[in-house]
């Protein structure tokens, strides 16, 4: 069965520096999301991406983050400088259709900013 | 604002009935879901109802949406060890990408 998956499970950077977070969606998906869950806390959407840009985004979701699809397969998430408070696991969906409950997560990854 | 709200914790019995509440505060709420995740895996969509349904049943699983009292539930006949895991509601409306989540509720499914 098609799958998302997700590059790193765990990522440890340093405060200030820059990561990126890789996702694989499923082959034919058309859309794109990442969501965040901070420890305990619940899981919160960022953004969403089709075409080629970003349809969707949230207040959380702002200049310190970006998205790309530089190639057919991969779908990236970039904080240019990271502080504590983006330790959280980052998860990638895909889904075929632009309806939410076509959605498909990945297993996530967890960033860990020291 | 929006929010859906959920208890974190759950514990029956291998062979009872699990039953896990959700409330959300949208009244314009379009779309419910059920997400399961198991321990290092992602979220797995279980199942979903749309706003104009007040029942959905698949195989163990039964999900009741109460429109009137924004009140979603999950029933699990017959719960197994293997149903042990972290149970998220969403919700989401018709035009957005976004969903909105509750914290998760643990189920712990004792022998």
């Amino acid at each position: 069965e098609p799958e998302v998956t997700q590059t790193p499970s765990h990522q440890v950077t340093q405060m200030g520096q820059e990561v990126i977070l890789r996702c694989v969606p499923i082959s034919n998906h058309l859309y794109f999301y990442w969501y965040r869950q901070i420890l305990g806390q619940k899981v919160e959407f960022l953004v969403s991406f089709y075409n080629n840009e970003i349809s969707e985004k949230s207040e959380i979701f702002d200049d310190q983050f970006s998205v790309e699809r530089p190639d057919g397969s991969n779908f990236t998430l970039k904080i240019r400088s990271t502080k504590l408070e983006d330790s959280a696991m980052y998860f990638c969906a895909s889904s075929a259709g632009r309806h939410s409950y076509e959605q498909y997560f990945g297993p996530g990854t967890r960033l860990t900013v020291t | 604002g929006e929010d859906v709200e959920q208890s974190l914790f759950l514990s029956v019995r291998e062979g009872d009935s699990s039953v896990i509440n959700c409330t959300y505060t949208d009244s314009s709420s379009t779309y419910l879901y059920w997400y399961k995740q198991e321990p290092g895996a992602g979220l797995q969509l279980l199942t979903y109802i749309f706003s104009n349904m007040d029942m959905k049943q698949d195989q163990r699983l039964t999900v009741l949406l109460n429109k009137k009292d924004k009140h979603l539930s999950l029933r699990i006949a017959d719960t197994q060890t293997g149903d042990s895991a972290i149970y998220f509601c969403a919700e989401s409306l018709y035009n957005n990408n976004d969903m909105r989540f509750g914290a998760g509720t643990r189920l712990t499914v004792k022998p």
